[in-house]
Order: structure tokens, then sequence, then C-alpha cells
């Protein structure tokens, strides 16, 4: 099956620095999106970005399919930016469902 | 609107015992995921609805496992016999549609803790 690889898995940034962080896929993916686990658990989707680049606010992504890759941009990290993402695809075919593969996620935490 | 609501929000319960978990996706979303969250293995798919066909449970990891959809809403995710390896956060998402290019909305989770 599909591997999805993220990196770093950990990162500490001080407040107001700004961090890319990377998802590798295996093979070609669908339905690619990000998500943000709060330290509170809850998992918000953050962007929905099969190919090209989008923004929101601080936060940016960019999808190169060919290459299988993501990436996500947060600029002037704040606290609350802290927490664990999630980057997760889906596989291509007739029987697809939208099921979707998760990577391990990257945990940042944001210092004042 | 609302989102994803899932109950109860923890359970704790003894090994051999049954438990059943719920989930009411966002109103008008016909595609509804399960997904379990453990320590050791991440975020694993369970189980996909969509409208009235039949379910992929491709990712439910034995036969104790089971889901139903009534109705094309609510849905209930049922553990028979309960294993200590079932602790974990079972999540739920749900999207506008099924298949491809569609995000996916997570409620809070349950948090399942067998004894």
């Amino acid at each position: 099956g599909i591997q999805v690889e993220q990196s770093p898995p950990d990162l500490i940034l001080q407040e107001g620095a700004n961090s890319t962080l990377r998802c590798n896929f295996s093979d070609s993916v669908n339905n690619l999106q990000w998500f943000h686990q709060n330290p509170w658990g809850q998992l918000i989707n953050l962007f929905y970005i099969p190919s090209g680049t989008k923004q929101n606010g601080r936060l940016s992504a960019t999808t190169v399919a060919t290459e299988r890759y993501s990436l996500l941009y947060i600029s002037s990290s704040q606290t609350t930016d802290s927490g664990v993402y999630f980057c997760a695809g889906g596989v291509h075919g007739s029987s697809n469902t939208g099921k979707l593969i998760f990577g391990q996620g990257t945990t940042l935490q944001v210092k004042p | 609107g609302a989102g994803v609501s899932q109950s109860p929000s923890n359970k704790v319960t003894e090994k051999g015992k049954d438990v059943e978990l719920r989930c009411d996706p966002i109103s008008g979303h016909t595609a509804l995921y399960w997904y379990r969250q453990s320590l050791g293995q991440g975020l694993e798919f369970l189980i996909y609805f969509q409208g009235n066909s039949a379910p992929d449970k491709s990712g439910l990891p034995s036969d104790r496992f089971s889901a139903e959809r009534t109705g094309g809403s609510v849905s209930t995710l049922t553990i028979q016999r309960t294993q200590q390896e079932d602790s974990a956060v079972y999540l739920c998402a749900s999207s506008l549609s099924g298949g491809e290019n569609q995000p996916q909305h997570f409620g809070d989770g349950t948090r399942l803790s067998i004894l």
C-alpha cells in the first residue's frame, strides 16, 4: 500500500518563526489534505489540496502531484499553532472511496 | 452549522464487554467515515458509508467490529467482546459526498479505554 512520510517528526519553534513541513507519498495520491490536531485532540481540516497552492491566513500549502509531495508553510508562528500536523491522501482507482491514508504526523511546539 | 458530533466522548469498560459508539455527521453530508487513532498505529481507516451503497469495510480489524448507518445519517460503530488492544480514540468524519475530491471533517472522537 501507499506509504506517507512526514518530516520532520518533531519541531520546536520560537513564536514568530516560520517553518515548512513536508509530506512525501510513495505513489500518486488523490484527495490530499492537511490536518491540525490541537492539544485537546480535535482534528481540524486545514487544506484540501490535490495540486497547486492555497493560502489561508498565515498558513499556505503547495502540492506537486507529479513529484508526489506536499508542503505546509506556517509563517509568524503562534503558540496556538502547537499540536500535530497530519497529511493524508487517497488511492487512485475506480474502487476509491475517498478513505484517507495518514502520515505519522509532525509534532510542533511553539514557545512564547 | 453544527459539526460532526460523536458520543460518548469517553468510554471506560471492562475487557469482554460490548460497546457502541455513535456518530452524527454534518447535515447534508452523504459520506461518513470511521477511523481509529492509537499510539502504535497512528490514524487508521476502518469503514466508509456513502448513501445507500454497500459500505467499504476493508479497514475493520476483526469480525468483532461492525458498523451500521441508519437512514443515511447517524452511524453506530459496535465492538463486541472488547480487548485491551481496542483501546484507542475512535474518530468519525463526514464529507459532502464520497469518493475523491472531498475534504473530510472530523468529530472530536470517542476515547475508549478497555480495562
